[in-house]
Order: C-alpha cells, then structure tokens, then sequence
C-alpha cells in the first residue's frame, strides 16, 4: 500500500525566509505526486504536480518541487515566502490508474512578519 | 465552471441521527472520493466510486454508506451519527489517468 510521510508538522518562518517542506512516500511503481495547499477556512488546491519528465516541477506563486526517485521524495521549496503562504500544505501520491489519491498529515507553515 | 460542489456546508447533528452529505461535480470525471479531515490526521479515504454505480471502501469506512446512481453526483451517508464523526468532509473527483484531484469546499459537521 503507498503512504506519505510529511516530516515537518509545523514551520514557523519569517517573511523572505526560504522554505522546504519535506515528502517522502513509499510505492514502488511509476507514481503521481502532487503538493495541494490549504488556506485557513478553505478547501484544498493545487499548486504543483508530477507526473513524468523532468523531476523539477514549478508549480503557482513560485513554489516549486524536486522529484527524487531514489530517495522516494518529493520535496516542495519556495526562495522567499510571504504572509499570505501560511498554510497547511499537503504532499499526495497516486500511481498513473486513478486509484485514490493518499495524502500525508500535513504540514502547517506560520510566516510571521 | 461550479467544479466540485458540497452541499450542506455545515451541519450539527445529535447523537443518533441519521444525514446525507452530497457532493456534485459538473466536470464528467470518472472518479469521486469522500475523505474526512482531522486536526493531525491529514485527509483520510473514507469511500471512492471508479464510476456510475460502484463504490469501494477506503481507509476508514465503518458508520459511513455511500451511494452513486449518477456519474455527477457521489453522496455520503451517515445512518447513526456518533461524536467521533465530528470532522470536516471533503469530496473530491478525478478525470482521465495522470490528472489531478478537484475538491468541494468542505463540509463541517459536528455530532454532539
């Protein structure tokens, strides 16, 4: 069965600090990964997503992630964060056969002034 | 272009009662999923359909029925409400391989 492991509960950072959020998953066939974020009171949504070609993906408002096959993981990185990023941001694995997508704990982000 | 509706968006019930939680995508996906999300727990599957009339369980689907007569609409049942089902609800769909999940704005239901 896949699983998620988000390392970091929760990161507390200041602003123009720079960010990543570690994600290692275990499944050993071609896998779907994706990073949703979640804004206090909303639903989730999408900022970035792999499916195949190259492991560095950029996702919307300058988040990126690196796909590391090796070592399983799938770590979501942002130079400069802002306020508005605080967050709880979720890693997700899926394999290419739509079978339901399995998401780690979550990870909160504070981004203090 | 509505995505994934959920409908209610909050509820509070009593021990006992009975609800139905429906969710509605307009998107022609395939695949729709019930998760819970608890403080801690990250979203957990409660119940999935690969299409019009199929249902599966997921990792946590005791005290839950679910039903799929139409493609567009995926609902969530919970016979007798217990207070460990006080939770946020999210239904989400899938379209065609190697595509994202598309989530509804959530519902809070508390059970006292």
């Amino acid at each position: 069965a896949q699983s998620v492991s988000q390392h970091n509960h929760h990161v507390i950072l200041s602003e123009a600090a720079s960010l990543e959020l570690g994600c290692n998953y275990s499944y050993g066939g071609t896998v779907n990964l994706f990073w949703y974020v979640q804004y206090p009171g909303q639903h989730l949504q999408l900022l970035l997503k792999y499916f195949s070609g190259d492991p560095l993906v950029k996702g919307i408002k300058g988040f990126e992630a690196e796909f590391i096959k090796s070592k399983f993981s799938f770590n979501l990185r942002k130079p400069s964060v802002q306020w508005s990023d605080t967050a709880e941001y979720f890693c997700a694995v899926g394999d290419s056969g739509n079978t339901p997508l399995v998401f780690g704990k979550g990870t909160r982000l504070s981004v203090i002034a | 272009n509505a995505g994934v509706t959920q409908t209610p968006k909050f509820r509070v019930l009593k021990t006992g009662q009975s609800m139905t939680l429906l969710c509605a995508q307009d998107m022609n996906h395939e695949y729709m999923y019930w998760y819970r999300q608890d403080p801690g727990m990250g979203l957990r599957l409660i119940h999935y359909s690969v299409g019009e009339g199929t249902t599966a369980k997921g990792e946590v689907p005791d005290g839950y029925n679910v039903s799929r007569l139409k493609k567009q609409n995926f609902l969530l049942g919970l016979e007798s409400a217990a207070p460990s089902q006080t939770s946020v609800y999210f239904c989400a769909s899938r379209g065609p391989t190697n595509t994202e999940a598309f989530f509804g704005q959530g519902t809070r239901l508390t059970v006292v």
